[in-house]
Formats: C-alpha cells, sequence, structure tokens
C-alpha cells in the first residue's frame, strides 16, 4: 500500500525550531519528487516546497513566505522526507502534508499532480 | 507567482443536482490545472489532472474541462459523499499555487 506518514509536529514558541519528517512506503522513494503543503486551521492548502529526486538534480523550490527559514531534504536510503523549520512565527500554525509529486508525460509535455497525500502533523507556533 | 481563483467560494445543492466550480488563472496555465477533493479532518484527495483526466478510482460523475486562464470542475449528479470543500491547483511553475476552495453544502 502506498502511504505517507508524517511525524515531529507540536507546540513551539515563536521564534523556535521545529523538524518534520514524512515516512513513505509502497513505492519507490528514490524516484518521487516530493512536495510539502500546509493549511492554517480554518484556511485552504498553501504549498511550502518541493525537492526533485536526485537523479533531477535534487534541488528544492520553496514558497516565498517560508524562503529562506525552511529547508526540504530527503534521505533515500530510509525513504524519508524532512522538513526543517526555523525563526518560526504564529503565521506558520498549521497542519502539514508531505504529498508526492507524480507526473504523466502527454506528448512533450510533463502533467505534475500531488497524488499521495500524508494525514498531516500539527505545528502550533504559540507563547 | 500564479493567481489562482475559484468562483463560487460556497455554494448549497442538493442531491441530484449537477454542480459546476470554476477557476481562473492569472495567466495562461495550458492545461496544467488540478482538482482536488478535501472532506472535513482528511487529506484533500486528487480528482483530475491535467485538467480533464480522471483521477483512478474517481467517479465518473466528476469531470473537468478548460485550458489557458479559465477551467470548471462539474459534478454531473451530486451525491451525499460529493459534499466537501474542492480546490483547484496550477502545476505550469513554481510556485504551485491553489485556489482558495469552493464548498459545496447540503441544501
Amino acid at each position: 500500500e502506498v502511504q505517507l506518514v508524517e511525524s515531529g509536529g507540536g507546540l513551539v514558541k515563536p521564534g523556535g525550531s521545529l523538524r518534520l519528517s514524512c515516512a513513505a512506503s509502497g513505492f519507490t522513494f528514490s524516484n518521487a519528487w516530493m512536495n510539502w503543503v500546509r493549511q492554517a486551521p480554518g484556511k485552504g492548502l498553501e504549498w511550502v516546497g518541493r525537492i526533485k529526486r536526485k537523479t533531477d538534480g535534487g534541488t528544492t523550490d520553496y514558497a516565498a513566505p517560508v524562503k529562506g527559514r525552511f529547508t526540504i531534504s530527503r534521505d533515500d536510503s530510509k525513504n524519508t522526507l524532512d522538513l526543517q523549520m526555523n525563526s518560526l512565527t504564529t503565521e506558520d500554525t498549521a497542519l502539514y502534508y508531505c504529498t508526492t509529486d507524480s507526473y504523466t508525460t502527454m506528448g512533450t509535455s510533463y502533467y505534475y499532480y500531488m497524488d499521495v497525500w500524508g494525514k498531516g502533523t500539527t505545528v502550533t507556533v504559540s507563547s | 507567482d500564479i493567481q489562482m481563483t475559484q468562483s463560487p467560494s460556497s455554494l448549497s445543492a442538493s442531491v441530484g443536482d449537477r454542480v459546476t466550480i470554476t477557476c481562473r488563472a492569472s495567466q495562461s496555465i495550458r492545461s496544467y490545472l488540478n482538482w482536488y477533493q478535501q472532506k472535513p479532518g482528511k487529506a484533500p484527495k486528487l480528482l483530475i489532472y491535467a485538467a480533464s483526466s480522471l483521477q483512478g478510482g474517481v467517479p465518473s460523475g466528476f469531470s473537468g474541462s478548460g485550458s489557458g486562464t479559465e477551467f470548471t470542475l462539474t459534478i454531473s449528479s451530486l451525491q451525499p459523499e460529493d459534499f466537501a470543500t474542492y480546490y483547484c491547483q496550477q502545476s505550469y511553475s513554481t510556485p504551485r499555487t491553489f485556489g482558495q476552495g469552493t464548498k459545496v453544502e447540503i441544501q
């Protein structure tokens, strides 16, 4: 069964740090591009960032609100995806999901979509 | 960044109704548009990718159309399990952006 399980969430003070992890199973993790997506309480979905697979350079992209504070990394030997979050603010309070970034090719075009989601882990930033 | 705007933000409908949700992009995204369904307390679920391709296991009552800047998600006959919030998302460029969501409620 294809599965993503997030962990590491919790309560942290403003200015603090937290590291989230996502354990993948049921698919070849090393071949997958992966995303983090968050959802503040009662709000919509917000893309946080993405990491490509190592054969595509393993590069990362981030949303503007987290760039320079958050770092996405992966350990293909352990099938895990991490999100290191520093300098946290109350605006970072949210449920954090990890997702796959799968694709389908049609002609020469690559269509990406998030087809597997974890259940999420909650981060609360509060004094 | 590409802005995605959904309309309406919410709607009330009855079982059996045909429902259409619109998503507009701030610039052309060709067919790089996905739709997700989210039920309360659950993770989002992919319904449609590449604007009109139905994800495996999704009922055929869901369909997507459009290209460029305007897209629609249609539920041909609303079922009780379809009451949820729906999001569009563009995959044309990073940052990936979502619409603000459309909540479909029981009338």
